[in-house]
């Protein structure tokens, strides 16, 4: 199983970003996927799950109308749209598989929101 | 939202102590808690999920236990490699929702 970030970056206050994470070596449309962060030096936060699917997502309060879940079966690539980005928004984003525990997680992007 | 309170939140051991870290849910999740360890610079590991159920691959020194409100994570034997923050994560009601983390040092 593998899981690899990108799209991580530095961002105005107000910007958006698009993370993205790509899926290898397993059946990519089988699992739910998740999205959670860290901020620095900080403890972990979960923020998003999409079903195998994609027709059903959740999100943590602190993003929801901001952010957006959304996947790709035939790409094998999961994806997070970030709006409104926020200087509490500094973190490192992993993608992880699975529905309510996480077995797989990519390496992380680091995303700094500053002015 | 469901408050996951783990205690301690640092403690300091030596090789082949018996460790337990705590977590404490602010209402029922049945067994849906997992815990994770996590060392600096490195994305979290699985350890534990349902509870109880030792994920594939991990030492059999690693257990869990607990139900509903309190729940603990056992090292039976510590190692020089189980130097790491500890978390724990509930998947019973959204959001879901993880501890602040407990860091263990070896001594």
């Amino acid at each position: 199983v593998q899981l690899v970030e990108s799209g991580g970056g530095l961002v105005k206050p107000g910007g958006s970003l698009r993370l993205s994470c790509a899926a290898s070596r397993f059946i990519f449309s089988d699992y739910y996927m998740t999205w959670i962060r860290q901020a620095p030096g900080k403890g972990l936060e979960w923020i998003s799950y999409i079903s195998d699917t994609g027709g059903y997502t959740n999100y943590a309060d602190s993003v929801k109308g901001r952010f957006t879940i959304s996947r790709d079966n035939a790409k094998n690539s999961l994806y997070l749209h970030m709006n409104g980005l926020r200087g509490e928004d500094t973190a490192v984003y992993y993608c992880a598989r699975g529905q309510y525990s996480y077995g797989y997680w990519g390496q992380g992007t680091l995303v700094t929101v500053s002015s | 939202d469901i408050q996951m309170t783990q205690s301690p939140s640092s403690v300091s051991a030596s090789v082949g102590d018996r460790v337990t870290i705590t977590c404490r849910a602010s209402q029922g999740i049945r067994s849906w808690l997992a815990w994770y360890q996590q060392k600096p610079g490195t994305a979290p590991k699985l350890l534990i999920y349902a509870a109880s159920t030792l994920q594939t691959g991990v030492p059999s020194r690693f257990s869990g236990s607990g139900s509903e409100t309190d729940f603990t994570l056992t090292i039976s034997s510590l190692q020089p490699e189980d130097s790491a923050t500890y978390y724990c994560q509930q998947a019973n009601n959204f959001p879901y929702t993880f501890g602040q983390g407990t860091k263990l040092e070896i001594k």
